[in-house]
């Protein structure tokens, strides 16, 4: 199946620094991508819909200026927490799907630790 | 609106058993539902999926599903059920109708007894 790559697997960060996640998808090209975020024990909640070459759409309730994403190619989307805070640590998965009658392939995660 | 339910968080079945993972739907149109299995501090793995055609769907590591348009279910079977097995299961809708969106279930723990 296709490979969706997501880098960094974890970090931790200082509380007051910004924090860049990479997805790629590697065998194909996706329009669009997904960004998650995971809480302990809890369902995927989709923060934002990732559009290459435009904005991002945000899910309501999800700070833009906090939760940057940057979708510059159709194999990379970005996103950028700023500014972290302990209460931005979680674990985040982007995903993308090559066509919509595609299933969609997820990233391994990122877990975000912020001291 | 679309969306998915899962109304079991946790399922225990002991080895060598037959499994069900419970799932049901609602949306406008034909559905798109898929399943996706999470390991601990893992991305989620597909499973299967159902766009059109058969209703019993097979997929990886023995899972099949049965989709069923008159009880808007699409529930995740195993015929025997592995200690591997144990992990967190996903159902998800993707809306059709213009965002594309994936939408998941609250996603049911699987516990299998060895």
């Amino acid at each position: 199946g296709a490979v969706v790559s997501q880098h960094p697997s974890w970090v931790i960060c200082k509380s007051g620094t910004s924090v860049k996640i990479e997805c790629r998808s590697l065998d194909f090209q996706a329009t669009t991508m997904f960004w998650y975020r995971q809480f302990p024990k809890q369902s995927l909640m989709l923060m934002a819909t990732s559009n290459e070459g435009s904005k991002a759409t945000y899910e309501q309730g999800v700070e833009k200026d906090k939760f940057l994403i940057n979708h510059a190619s159709l194999t990379l989307s970005t996103l950028t927490v700023t500014s972290a805070h302990p209460e931005d640590s979680s674990f985040y998965i982007c995903s993308a799907s090559p066509s919509l009658n595609a299933e969609a392939f997820f990233g391994q995660g990122t877990r975000l630790t912020v001291v | 609106a679309q969306s998915v339910a899962q109304p079991e968080d946790q399922v225990n079945v002991a080895e060598g058993n037959p499994l069900t993972v419970k799932c049901t739907y609602s949306v406008s149109g034909n559905p798109y539902l898929f399943w996706y299995v999470q390991y601990p501090n893992r991305g989620l793995q597909f499973l299967l999926k159902y766009i059109t055609g058969d209703n019993l769907v097979k997929g990886s590591y023995g899972f099949e599903a049965e989709f069923n348009k008159s009880q808007t279910s699409f529930h995740l079977k195993k015929p025997s059920a592995l200690v591997s097995d144990s992990a967190l299961y996903f159902c998800a809708v993707r809306d059709t109708s213009g965002t594309y969106k994936y939408i998941f279930g609250t996603g049911t723990r699987l516990k299998v007894l060895a």
